[in-house]
C-alpha cells in the first residue's frame, strides 16, 4: 500500500497567518491527491482534487499543488473557520490512502 | 441536492457481524459512473479507506479488511451497505458513507454524517 506521509502532524497559527502543509507519497501518484478538511465531530469536507483543483464553494485562499510524490496544501490567510485537521488522500491505486492528518490550532 | 445517511447498530458484540446502510437521497444510486464508499476513523485517530463499490457491482476492498468486509448495492432502494465480520475491539469507529466523482476517481465528495459503532460485550 502507498503510504501517505504529512507534515507538521500539528501546527499552530494565527488569523492572517499563510499555512504550508505537505503531504509526501511513498511512491508516485502523479496528481491523484485530495485534500480534506475536518472539524470537530463532524465529517470530512472534500477541499481539492486532482492534487490543485478547487472543489466548488471552497474559498480562494486554499490552494494545492505538486504532481509525484510531493504535495502542498497552502491556506493563503487564516481564517478562524480553517482551524480544523487536514487529510491528504491518494486515490491513484487500491486502497486509497489517508495521510496521518494535521491538526492545525489556533496560536 | 445529494445526501447521504449512514444507519445501524450503534453496538456490536466482539465476534459478531457489523451491518450498516448508506441511504442515498437527492439523486440516483444507478447513475453515471459513481464509485460508492465506506470510510471509517477510530476514536482520536485518522481516516481509513474500507471499500468503494459501482452500481454494477464492481468493488474494491482494503486488503486488510477484505476477508472480513463485503459492500453491496440496492439499486431498488437507493441504498448501498457495509458488512464487517468477526469484529473486535479495533474495529470500533465512526463509520463514514460517501460518493466518489463521475469520473470514476476515488476522491469523495458529499460524506455521510457518520455513524459511531462500538465494539464491545
Amino acid at each position: 500500500a502507498i503510504r501517505m506521509t504529512q507534515s507538521p502532524s500539528s501546527l499552530s497559527a494565527s488569523t492572517g497567518d499563510r499555512v504550508t502543509i505537505t503531504c509526501r507519497a511513498s511512491q508516485r501518484i502523479t496528481s491523484y491527491l485530495a485534500w480534506y478538511q475536518q472539524k470537530p465531530g463532524k465529517a470530512p469536507k472534500l477541499l481539492i482534487y486532482s492534487a490543485s483543483t478547487l472543489q466548488s464553494g471552497v474559498p480562494s485562499r486554499f490552494s494545492g499543488s505538486g504532481s509525484g510524490t510531493d504535495f502542498t496544501l497552502t491556506i493563503s490567510s487564516l481564517q478562524s473557520g480553517d482551524f480544523a485537521t487536514y487529510y491528504c488522500q491518494q486515490y491513484f491505486t487500491s486502497p486509497f490512502t489517508f495521510g496521518q492528518g494535521t491538526k492545525l490550532e489556533i496560536k | 441536492q445529494l445526501q447521504l445517511q449512514e444507519s445501524g447498530p450503534g453496538l456490536v458484540k466482539p465476534s459478531e457481524t457489523l451491518s450498516l446502510t448508506c441511504t442515498v437521497s437527492g439523486g440516483s444510486i444507478s447513475s453515471s459512473t459513481y464509485y460508492w464508499g465506506w470510510i471509517r476513523q477510530p476514536p482520536g485517530k485518522g481516516l481509513e479507506w474500507i471499500g468503494s463499490i459501482h452500481e454494477t457491482g464492481s468493488a474494491y476492498y482494503d486488503p486488510s479488511l477484505m476477508s472480513r468486509v463485503t459492500i453491496s448495492v440496492d439499486t431498488s432502494k437507493n441504498q448501498f451497505s457495509l458488512k464487517l465480520n468477526s469484529v473486535t475491539a479495533a474495529d470500533t469507529a465512526v463509520y463514514y458513507c460517501a460518493r466518489g466523482p463521475v469520473t470514476g476517481d476515488h476522491w469523495f465528495d458529499p460524506w455521510g454524517q457518520g455513524t459511531l459503532v462500538t465494539v464491545s460485550s
